[in-house]
């Protein structure tokens, strides 16, 4: 199985921070990466497919990045509603695997 | 608009048997491969099953293999989870998620229906 890594674990920032998540793939992974928002007693939500595409209504402010086997999620300017867990997931193999999450934070 | 509806979860012995439904609407339901994600309390996501329109391919986690089938009624719309032989370890919430069939995302997930599996 691909094994996803995920870093930071955790972070605090402040509003309109920049902040960079990142995610490695155990092999190449071509761009089959997807990102999730995942907010507590929610459901994950879509965010980003084949590692750059903006899924329909997501803001602009989200970002993706990379190819083979590392990834970049980007929130330009954090906002209060983006505060929540990311994780990314492959799908160039199966099973599809997930990164561990991310905790963004206020600080 | 996609709906997803999970039902079936709840309290169940290690060892006993439960029956996970969702009911899918807004979309034509035939056409796309679904899948079952789990979530154990205050842990990460992890792909239990999915399966393909016809349900002529399905694929299992190793941990679930031989414990749990996956399967689809198309014309009831409505996707499964036979859950047997269940562990403690299996206690998670359980989403329902539609998976695009060219890039293998989740683009659209159900609430979810907690499995709490414990004497």
């Amino acid at each position: 199985d691909i094994q996803m890594t995920q870093s930071p674990s955790s972070l605090s920032a402040s509003v309109g921070d920049r902040v960079t998540i990142t995610c490695r793939a155990s092999q190449s992974i071509n761009n089959y990466l997807t990102w999730y928002q995942q907010k507590p007693g929610n459901a994950p939500k879509l965010l980003i497919y084949a590692a750059s595409s903006l899924q329909r209504g997501v803001p602009s402010r989200f970002s993706g990045n990379g190819s083979g086997t590392d990834f970049t999620l980007t929130i330009s300017s954090l906002q209060p509603e983006d505060f929540a867990t990311y994780y990314c997931q492959q799908s160039y193999s199966a099973p599809r695997t997930f990164g561990q999450g991310t905790k963004v934070e206020i600080k | 608009e996609v709906q997803l509806v999970e039902s079936g979860g709840g309290l169940v012995q290690p060892g006993g048997s439960l029956r996970l439904s969702c009911a899918a609407s807004g979309f034509t339901f035939s056409i796309y491969y679904m899948a079952w994600v789990r979530q154990a309390p205050g842990k990460g996501l992890e792909r239990v099953a999915n399966i393909k329109q016809n349900e002529n391919e399905k694929g299992y986690v190793d941990s679930v293999k031989g414990r749990f089938t996956i399967s689809r009624d198309n014309a009831k719309n409505s996707l499964y989870l036979q859950m047997n032989s269940l562990r403690a370890e299996d206690t998670a919430v359980y989403y329902c998620a539609r998976e695009t069939s060219y890039y293998g995302y989740f683009d659209y997930w159900g609430q979810g229906t907690l499995v709490t599996v414990s004497s």
